[in-house]
């Protein structure tokens, strides 16, 4: 079975421009994670997706929006780019409840 | 609000040593208890999990961990480490009743010498 997926896996951008990152799931699995992760903060929550909606969403700006489609996948985007959003952003992947959570190899933004 | 607490950031061993990695949660309601584990510029692995049953965990790479309900603890375990242990591992609960987004620690970083 085919892990989680995610691209780009690098990405260089400009203050003020925006960035679409895209994540695949696992086959089966309906809930898509996103996080951010930097030295400072840790690993930080941005928003839980489910069958297409946001189910849980945690405590970031409106810069940062995602989706889900149809069949899972799912991208975020976060506009307006500051120095503070280069990270190593992650998505992940479940069944749902409490199992595990399956992550993808990120995608590390920086931002100039 | 919820926490994990990973009381080291980090812990220097030497190869063939054992090691012990403390993760602490704040709860006392049900909860769900992971380790992941993170390699250089790669995403989490799954190392080990409790969701019921056993107390003694054992995962892959020969870790092992034991949940003490008492004491709110998950601390992970490896007899004898090797150098290709050298990563960054976290510790992430789940809490029933909710939402179940985890709750990750701050990471422990093992550094493994020769």
């Amino acid at each position: 079975k085919a892990g989680v997926t995610q691209t780009p896996r690098y990405l260089i951008k400009t203050r003020g421009q925006q960035v679409t990152l895209s994540c695949s799931p696992i086959s089966g699995h309906r809930s898509v994670s996103w996080y951010q992760q930097t030295p400072g903060q840790g690993l930080q929550f941005l928003f839980e997706y489910f069958s297409e909606t946001q189910r849980n969403k945690g405590n970031f700006p409106g810069r940062f929006s995602g989706r889900q489609f149809s069949n899972s996948r799912s991208e975020m985007n976060v506009s307006t780019l500051e120095l503070g959003d280069s990270a190593l952003y992650l998505c992940a992947s479940s069944l749902g409840g409490p199992n595990e959570q399956f992550f993808g190899p990120g995608t590390r933004l920086t931002v100039l | 609000a919820q926490s994990v607490t990973q009381l080291d950031s980090q812990v220097p061993v030497f190869e063939e040593a054992p090691v012990e990695l403390r993760c602490n949660y704040s709860s006392s309601v049900s909860v769900y208890l992971f380790w992941y584990v993170q390699y250089p510029n790669q995403g989490l692995q799954l190392l080990l999990k409790y969701l019921s049953g056993s107390t003694l965990v054992k995962g892959i790479n020969g870790f092992e961990a034991e949940f003490n309900k008492s004491q709110t603890s998950f601390h992970l375990r490896k007899p004898s480490v090797h150098i290709s242990d050298t990563a960054e591992y976290f510790c992430a609960v789940r809490y029933s009743g909710g939402s179940y987004i985890p709750t990750f620690g701050r990471g422990t970083s093992l550094i493994v010498h020769p």
